[in-house]
């Protein structure tokens, strides 16, 4: 059951603009939500996450929006960088284990 | 501050053998994870050790067990090969609470190859 989905495999964006990266859930008992990063060759990097009781957060140049009416959240980071060319997985999880992930989906930034 | 540690980093192991694969969680944490990445997909969950006893299971099958020692060191057991076994193994440390505001911490994964 793929209870967290990441529809975009990929996404191409210019150094400097604005990278918007979507994940969307089903289970609407998660109690938080993360963002994950991954080089080759590396595991997971925690990036950032959110409580299921706020709307954004933010940390530097990155922000994770959640809207659970629509149950769906977004990661954007501005302004996207080269360095940030990695595969990042948006996560959920329901008490401290059973952590879900989607799919990936494939950032690359160009310079 | 010592990250995660997994060993060994690429295995290949014929079907129907039986597989150890290895982790050491980072320095304070008592929690590990295990996941398995497919090609092309997202971690699956595995399943979770606390405090050496199994906190949570997804959704394998019984030839999949775990052990997790004293020092919070933990084993990843799978018996009876399959080809399907073939994936990357994720281990992953956390505190017991609250994991999802820092997150967890994987390991750089074991890389099974099954023929």
């Amino acid at each position: 059951d793929q209870q967290v989905k990441q529809n975009s495999p990929s996404l191409s964006v210019q150094e400097g603009r604005i990278s918007i990266l979507n994940c969307d859930y089903t289970n609407s008992m998660f109690d938080y939500f993360l963002w994950y990063k991954k080089y080759p060759a590396e595991g997971p990097t925690f990036l950032i996450s959110i409580s299921s009781i706020k709307d954004k957060n933010e940390d530097g140049r990155f922000t994770v929006f959640l809207n659970k009416s629509a149950k769906h959240l977004s990661l954007h980071i501005v302004p996207s960088q080269p360095g940030d060319s990695a595969v990042y997985f948006c996560a959920a999880s329901r008490g401290n284990n059973d952590m879900r992930f989607g799919a990936g989906t494939r950032l690359t930034v160009k310079p | 501050e010592t990250g995660v540690t997994q060993s060994p980093t690429h295995l290949i192991k014929t079907r129907g053998q039986q597989v150890t694969l290895r982790c050491s969680s980072q320095s304070g944490h008592n929690t590990v994870s295990w996941y398995q990445q497919a090609l092309g997909q997202g971690p699956q969950f595995i399943f979770q050790y606390y405090r050496e006893e199994e906190n949570g299971r997804g959704n394998f099958p019984p030839r999949f067990s775990g052990l997790q020692f004293p020092n919070y060191s933990s084993e990843l057991n799978v018996n009876a090969l399959e080809l399907d076994d073939s994936a990357l193994y994720l281990c992953a440390s956390s505190f017991p609470l609250p994991t999802g505001l820092s997150g967890y911490t994987f390991g750089s994964g074991t890389r099974l190859t099954v023929v």
